[in-house]
Parts: structure tokens; C-alpha cells; sequence
């Protein structure tokens, strides 16, 4: 499974644009790149997952270069029920789900 | 609206209990699974099944057992509690071939 390195937190404004990056450097082929949120107390819920270029849902955009080495997870205009803790894995579709530590994202007035 | 139902939300148990946490999903899923959540550790992977009667050791297995004898319900088994497992647990399902997981609310298992 390919190792993914997360920044540990991030602080951002309301109505600001926020973008995390995550770095797997040695992704493989088969690899899918899915990002998760999670509010304290909750399971993670999935926001979104693509394989390459660009992926755009009614939550989040995903950015991933044509290396595929890293990925940014890009939420517009965030509001304070943003804050959470966000999770980017890889791994292939057939995997387990390995999460690591993620990003504790906090989102202030 | 899909759900992953887990048995109790709080659970408190004493040091050598055999606990029994339950996992339920009614989306017809072939993978569940198991995690710990610990505060500076992330989720951790404890067993996962991709069938019925099928099990997996995950990351950390020590400790625990798991059972599936129906597709929809995945158990977790503490055979003997201890202190260290004074955690929240979280289960999930995916569909095969998906790296889409539904999660339960989650157990928070406190041992005495």
C-alpha cells in the first residue's frame, strides 16, 4: 500500500478556499486516491476519489498531476462546519482502507 | 439511506469481560470491517472480511477475534478485555471493487 504524507493541521477563514495536499510518492498503477472527512465523535465519510487530472463533486474538487505523486483536495468558500479531521488514502479498489493520521482542519470566523 | 448500524454507542466492561461489539450494514456489501481510533493515531485496522465465514487480520489483530456468519453482520470479539482497549471502534462496509466505506457511529468501549 502506498504511503501517504498529510500535513497534521491547517487553519483557514470562513469563505476562504482550502487546500490540502497529500504526497504518495510511490503509488502504483492500480492505485485510486479517495479523501475522507471526519467530525469528532463520527466515522469518516467518503467526499471523493479519482484516478487521475481532475474530479469535481457538489462537496470538493480534486486535483492530481500526471505523476500521480501527490493529489490536493480543494474546498470552496469553507464555513465552519468544515472543521474536521480530512484523510487521504490510496490504495487499489480491491483494497483494504488504510487511513493515517490525516489533517485536522480548523475553520474560524 | 444506507446505514451501518453499530450495537451500542457507550459500553463499559471490566478488566477479563469477553465483549461482543456488533456491526450490521443493510446495503448488501461483501467487505466490512473493524478499526480502533485512538486520539494521535488515527484509525487503525483491526480484521476485515470480504465474504461470509471470511476474515482477514488487519494491523492490529492481537487481542481480538472476529466473526461473520451472515453477510450483513460483522462481530468483533474482545476475548478478554483489558485497560488498552479503552478505545473508540468503528466499523465499515464497502461494496466489492469500491473504496467508498459507510461507517457505523461508532463504540466508545471504556474498560474498568
Amino acid at each position: 500500500l502506498a504511503k501517504t504524507t498529510q500535513p497534521i493541521s491547517m487553519d483557514s477563514y470562513e469563505g476562504q478556499e482550502v487546500n490540502i495536499t497529500c504526497s504518495h510518492n510511490n503509488i502504483a498503477t492500480n492505485d485510486y486516491i479517495t479523501w475522507y472527512q471526519q467530525f469528532p465523535s463520527q466515522g469518516p465519510r467518503f467526499i471523493i476519489q479519482g484516478y487521475k487530472t481532475k474530479v469535481t463533486n457538489e462537496v470538493a474538487s480534486l486535483f492530481i498531476p500526471a505523476d500521480r505523486k501527490s493529489s490536493t483536495l480543494s474546498l470552496p468558500r469553507v464555513s465552519l462546519s468544515d472543521t474536521a479531521v480530512y484523510y487521504c488514502l490510496v490504495g487499489e479498489r480491491y483494497s483494504t482502507l488504510t487511513f493515517g493520521k490525516g489533517t485536522m482542519l480548523l475553520v474560524s470566523p | 439511506d444506507v446505514k451501518v448500524t453499530q450495537s451500542s454507542r457507550y459500553l463499559v466492561k471490566r478488566t477479563g469481560e469477553k465483549v461482543f461489539l456488533e456491526c450490521v450494514q443493510d446495503m448488501d456489501h461483501e467487505n466490512m470491517f473493524w478499526y480502533r481510533q485512538d486520539p494521535g493515531l488515527g484509525l487503525r485496522l483491526i480484521y476485515f472480511s470480504y465474504d461470509v465465514k471470511m476474515k482477514e487480520k488487519g494491523d492490529i489483530p492481537e487481542g481480538y477475534s472476529v466473526s461473520r456468519e451472515k453477510k450483513e453482520r460483522f462481530s468483533l470479539i474482545l476475548e478478554s478485555a483489558s485497560t488498552n482497549q479503552t478505545s473508540m471502534y468503528l466499523c465499515a462496509s464497502t461494496a466489492q471493487g469500491t473504496t467508498e466505506a459507510f461507517f457505523g457511529q461508532g463504540t466508545r468501549l471504556t474498560v474498568v
